[in-house]
């Protein structure tokens, strides 16, 4: 598609439920990033996909936290057993490959998927 | 480790004021430098990034490796630039390594 899609924009949740956010990156994208943005915490980097190496998942808070990427292309955040301290906006991100040659390591963001943990 | 401060949450400019939104890094390589700014009620995008050099709706950035720093500059503060301001930076050496953001600054020009 045109730009980066994310679903749903806006998820409501009981504390202890399982929650997916999806990521439609843009066609031809192979770096997926997943981020957190909190109300004064800033954005705090979750996870990180290039093409076939293995993930980047030093920044998942927690073991509730996994996120998988099919084909590489479509990712989906999986939060487990939610907590109210989840609650946040969920921001994916991608970019093109050849960061080192172009030195263009520009990210490209959807309007992200704001969950609230009741 | 690579670490991105912006020591002010909240910035308050009158119109016409020049404006300087800090940012301070730590990182050990050859870093790149971005600034990325969400406008109220829209997606995060790039604003400018170190390499270019270049001036994006009057903002200019200067990378400063001896200080570590990349503040961002505008000498005219104008009332559409309230937004959210973050600071990021990612290494250069790496193939493919995460863009470390800051906390952000909000910035606000009242008329």
């Amino acid at each position: 598609g045109a730009g980066v899609s994310q679903s749903p924009s806006n998820k409501v949740t009981e504390k202890g439920k399982d929650v997916e956010l999806r990521c439609d990156p843009i066609s031809g994208h192979t770096a997926l990033y997943w981020y957190r943005q909190s109300l004064g915490q800033g954005l705090e980097f979750l996870i990180y996909f290039q093409g076939n190496s293995a993930p980047d998942k030093s920044g998942l808070p927690s073991d509730r936290f996994s996120a998988e990427r099919t084909g590489g292309s479509v990712s989906t955040l999986t939060i487990q057993r939610t907590q109210q301290e989840d609650s946040a906006v969920y921001l994916c991100a991608s970019r093109p490959r050849d960061r080192l040659r172009t030195g263009a390591n520009v990210l490209t963001f959807g309007a992200g998927s704001r969950l609230t943990v009741l | 480790a690579q670490r991105v401060t912006q020591p002010e949450k909240l910035l308050s400019v009158f119109k016409g004021a020049p404006v300087e939104l800090k940012c301070n890094y730590s990182y050990s390589g050859s870093p790149e430098l971005f600034w990325y700014v969400q406008y109220s009620r829209q997606r995060l995008q790039l604003l400018l990034r170190h390499i270019s050099r270049e001036s994006i709706k009057g903002f200019t950035a200067d990378l400063n490796k001896g200080e570590t720093s990349f503040h961002l500059k505008k000498p005219f503060a104008q009332e559409e630039d309230s937004a959210m301001y973050y600071c990021a930076l990612s290494g250069r050496e790496t193939s493919g390594s995460r863009l470390t953001f800051g906390e952000g600054t909000q910035l606000t020009v009242n008329p």
